[in-house]
Order: structure tokens, then C-alpha cells, then sequence
């Protein structure tokens, strides 16, 4: 069964402070790995994707690494803001579907303290 | 920032109503999708579309049905809301890439039903 499983559920951490989100799938065959960001009340915005034969990615301050033998992924978040208060969610998309199936990880819920 | 809307942002409607969600992009894309989100869960598919006059289920059974008259617009309708229909309703749209389908997520339509 195609899964996506995160942790921790949720983190708090203080502002300026780093953090690492950690994301397991058993999604088969597999496409591309996907991290978003929802803010409460909004749409998830994406952040990063990777490929098979990607093992890390950056955008900004968020930093996504993939390690498709072990099928796990990371994202790490550097001098953490206010801002970066959100749920993150892990997305992996598998290659047999011309949809573009997407499996959705239920996200870890950041809250960012000043 | 994709052009993806949705309106009602919020509604809150008594059960037996018949109610429609809008959902329109301006980015040409012809793949569209309804997901719908509980708090902590994560997003599951309720219905998805390739293209004008081309509507399917998704993995989720749902009793809301959707249209898609023309290619911007995919409005999603629930004949006679009941309370277990209380939820966040997400529409996206989708355009090929090199590496796979980009989903792009409207700000969704938090419903609850009284």
C-alpha cells in the first residue's frame, strides 16, 4: 500500500532557531518527492521537488534532502522565522500514473515562538 | 503566487441545502482536481478532471459531483449537505512539467454544516 508517513506530528521551536522535518513513504514506482507548505486556512504552496536521482534540494532557508534507497526525505528549516509557522506536508508522486497520483503525508504542524 | 480562486472562502450552511463550490484558474491548465482536508488529516482526492467535459471519481468516496463546461472552471456541488460534509474543501490545477505534474492549490472553502 502507497504510504506517506511524517514526524513529528507537530514541533515547536523558538524563533532564529534551526529545525528538521522528517518524511517515510513506501510509495512504488516512484516519481518525485514533494514538500509543501500550508499555511492555516490556505492552499499548501510548494517549497521543493525531487527526483530519483536528486539528494538534495534548496529554496531559500528550506533545504530538502531524498534518499530513495532508504525512501526517506528531510526538510530542514535554518534560522527559523514567525513566518515559517505552518504545517508541512510531504507529497510523493508515483511514475505509473499519467494523473500525476499524488500520496499526501498529514504534515507536521511547525509553530514558530519569538 | 498561482491564479487559482475559490470562493466561498468560508460558508456555513444548515443541513439539506444544496451548495456549490467554485473553482476557477486562469493558467490554461487542463487537469483539475477536489481534495478534501480534516484538521490534522491529510488531503484526500474526491474528484479530478483531464480536461472540458471529462469529470472522474477519486480515491475518496464523496457525494458531491462536479462539472467541467468549460476549461477554467470546475465547480463542485453537494445536492443536500449534511453535517458529515463539514470540512476544507481544496481545488488545484495541474500543468506538465519536465519532471511531473505541478500541482498548483487554490486557498480552499472551509465548510461547515449545521
Amino acid at each position: 500500500k502507497n504510504q506517506v508517513e511524517q514526524s513529528p506530528q507537530s514541533l515547536i521551536i523558538l524563533e532564529g532557531k534551526n529545525c528538521t522535518l522528517q518524511c517515510n513513504y513506501t510509495v512504488s514506482p516512484f516519481s518525485n518527492l514533494r514538500w509543501y507548505k500550508q499555511d492555516t486556512g490556505r492552499g499548501p504552496v510548494s517549497l521543493t521537488i525531487m527526483t530519483f536521482s536528486e539528494n538534495t534540494k534548496s529554496n531559500g532557508r528550506y533545504t530538502a534532502t531524498l534518499d530513495a534507497d532508504t525512501k526517506q526525505s528531510s526538510m530542514h528549516i535554518t534560522a527559523s522565522q514567525l513566518s515559517d509557522s505552518a504545517s508541512y506536508i510531504c507529497v510523493v508522486s508515483d511514475r505509473g500514473s499519467t494523473l500525476g497520483r499524488l500520496y499526501f503525508g498529514r504534515g507536521t504542524q511547525l509553530t514558530v515562538w519569538p | 503566487e498561482a491564479d487559482i480562486y475559490q470562493t466561498p472562502r468560508y460558508l456555513v450552511i444548515g443541513t439539506g441545502k444544496k451548495i456549490t463550490l467554485e473553482c476557477s484558474q486562469t493558467m490554461g491548465h487542463d487537469k483539475m482536481y477536489w481534495y478534501q482536508q480534516d484538521p490534522g488529516m491529510e488531503l484526500h482526492l474526491i474528484h479530478y478532471s483531464y480536461g472540458v467535459n471529462s469529470t472522474e471519481k477519486g480515491d475518496l468516496s464523496s457525494e458531491s459531483t462536479v462539472s467541467r463546461i468549460r476549461t477554467e472552471h470546475f465547480p463542485l456541488t453537494l445536492e443536500s449537505a449534511r453535517p458529515s460534509h463539514t470540512s476544507q474543501y481544496l481545488c488545484a490545477s495541474s500543468e506538465r512539467t519536465a519532471l511531473s505534474y505541478e500541482q498548483y492549490f487554490g486557498p480552499g472553502t472551509r465548510l461547515t454544516v449545521t
